[in-house]
């Protein structure tokens, strides 16, 4: 079965730093992975999501992800944070594709807080 | 083009009771996933609806059922209330074109039930 492991589940960083979330992925066949973020009192919003070719994965509001296979990695980096970006960010990995169903394991969450 | 928008918000039930939850999927989105989140289980993938068929389901128990209707439109149903109930449920939709590759889901803002 596939999972999900999110490394840190509360990271601290000041406005302006370099921002980096962890995620390790387990699957036995290629995976679809995405980064989604949740602000208080609301739903999921996709960030990125990786499915095929290129390994490099730009997003919205400046974020991006690198997929390493050979680490099974699908980090989260952005390279200046901002007070906005504090949220709770989830890693997913689809465990199926379209005819088989879509579900989307995540990870546990990484909280993200940025201090002026 | 609206979001997938969920009703109610909020929901207060007591132990015992069963509760309905509704939501409406993005315009022209035919697939429409449920997951369930609460602070020691993360989030969970509950069941998909693909064309009024569930096409997949997660590790929970039949308490937990759901329905999609012709116009994408779903609902979930969670009968006999236990307090771990508690959480808040999200639904989530995707075009579910039948491509190649592994279509978008786009989160609803969620349905805080509460079991008393």
């Amino acid at each position: 079965a596939q999972s999900v492991t999110q490394l840190g589940s509360h990271v601290s960083v000041s406005e302006g730093a370099l921002v980096l979330l962890r995620c390790n992925y387990s699957s036995s066949v290629p995976p679809y992975l995405f980064w989604y973020v949740q602000y208080p009192n609301q739903g999921l919003q996709l960030l990125l999501k990786y499915t095929t070719g290129a390994t490099l994965v730009k997003g919205i509001n400046g974020f991006e992800a690198e997929f390493k296979k050979s680490e099974t990695s699908f980090h989260l980096t952005k390279p200046s944070a901002h007070m906005s970006d504090a949220a709770e960010y989830f890693c997913a990995v689809s465990e199926g594709v379209n005819q088989a169903g879509t579900a989307l394991i995540f990870g546990k969450g990484t909280t993200l807080s940025v201090s002026s | 083009k609206a979001g997938v928008t969920q009703t109610p918000r909020y929901l207060i039930k007591t132990r015992g009771q069963q509760v309905t939850l509704s939501c409406s999927p993005i315009s022209g989105h035919r697939s429409v996933s449920w997951y369930q989140q609460t602070p020691g289980q993360g989030l969970q993938f509950l069941f998909e609806y693909f064309s009024e068929t569930q096409r997949n389901k997660g590790n929970f128990p039949g308490r937990f059922s759901g329905r999609q209707f012709s116009n994408s439109r779903s609902e979930m149903n969670v009968s006999t209330l236990e307090l771990g109930d508690s959480a808040l449920y999200l639904c989530a939709s995707s075009l579910a074109t039948g491509s190649s590759g592994v279509d978008t889901q786009y989160f609803g803002p969620g349905t805080r039930l509460t079991v008393l």
